[in-house]
């Protein structure tokens, strides 16, 4: 299958800091991304949709000017929580798919775990 | 929209048992797309099967097997002779193929602890 890698693996800031998030398909053109969020022993929640050279698509209750989402290339997209605070500490990962097909098949990144301290 | 409810939270077995996973959803769609993912304790997601809301013939893979029922909206996964390492959480998630979005969206999971 295809992969699809994070960076980093774990990150831990200070409070008030803001961090980045890198969502990359390695041997594919992915036209579509997602990022979900997962708190400890919970399901992943589903932030935004994102496309190649368009805005993110947030989804109800998620901050967009929180979290920005770039998605500049066809394998590249980042997440930037802006201005992090202990609350916003969890497991987030990335997925993508390549074409419009639902389908089509969803790879998921490793997961970047955000502490915030 | 879609919505899946996975009812049990948790499931301990001892090894060599066989265990099914409940998985019911819900979707306006009249094409769809049914998935189950294994997440072990690592984090990373694990894609086990895809289902075409239109193949409701049941699939074998080794030890997993999924049951279809279209009619009571169930997808069940059920794994054989279960093993240490298929401890992990399972998660059932619909996508909808009218909206075309590519959204997956998941159940709360079913932990899985199979027991020495």
């Amino acid at each position: 299958g295809a992969v699809v890698s994070q960076h980093p693996s774990r990150v831990i800031c200070k409070s008030g800091t803001s961090v980045k998030i890198e969502c990359r398909s390695l041997d594919f053109q992915a036209t579509t991304m997602f990022w979900y969020r997962q708190f400890p022993k919970k399901s992943l929640m589903l932030m935004a949709t994102s496309n190649e050279g368009s805005k993110a698509t947030y989804e109800q209750g998620v901050e967009k000017d929180k979290f920005l989402i770039n998605h500049a290339s066809l394998t590249l997209s980042t997440l930037t929580v802006t201005s992090a605070h202990p609350e916003d500490s969890s497991f987030y990962i990335c997925s993508a798919i390549s074409g419009v097909s639902s389908y089509n098949e969803q790879f998921f990144g490793p997961g970047t775990r955000l502490t915030v301290l | 929209a879609q919505k899946v409810t996975q009812a049990q939270t948790e499931i301990s077995v001892v090894e060599k048992e066989d265990v099914t996973l409940d998985c019911v959803y819900e979707t306006r769609d009249t094409t769809y797309y049914l998935f189950w993912y294994k997440q072990p304790p690592s984090g990373e997601l694990v894609f086990l099967i895809r289902r075409n809301s239109f193949d409701e013939q049941n699939e074998i893979s080794g030890r997993y097997s999924w049951n279809f029922q279209k009619s009571t909206s169930s997808f069940n996964f059920t794994i054989t002779a279960s093993q240490v390492v298929d401890s992990a959480v399972y998660f059932c998630a619909p996508r909808g193929g009218s909206s075309n979005t590519g959204k997956l969206i998941f159940g709360q999971g079913t932990t899985l602890q199979v027991k020495p």
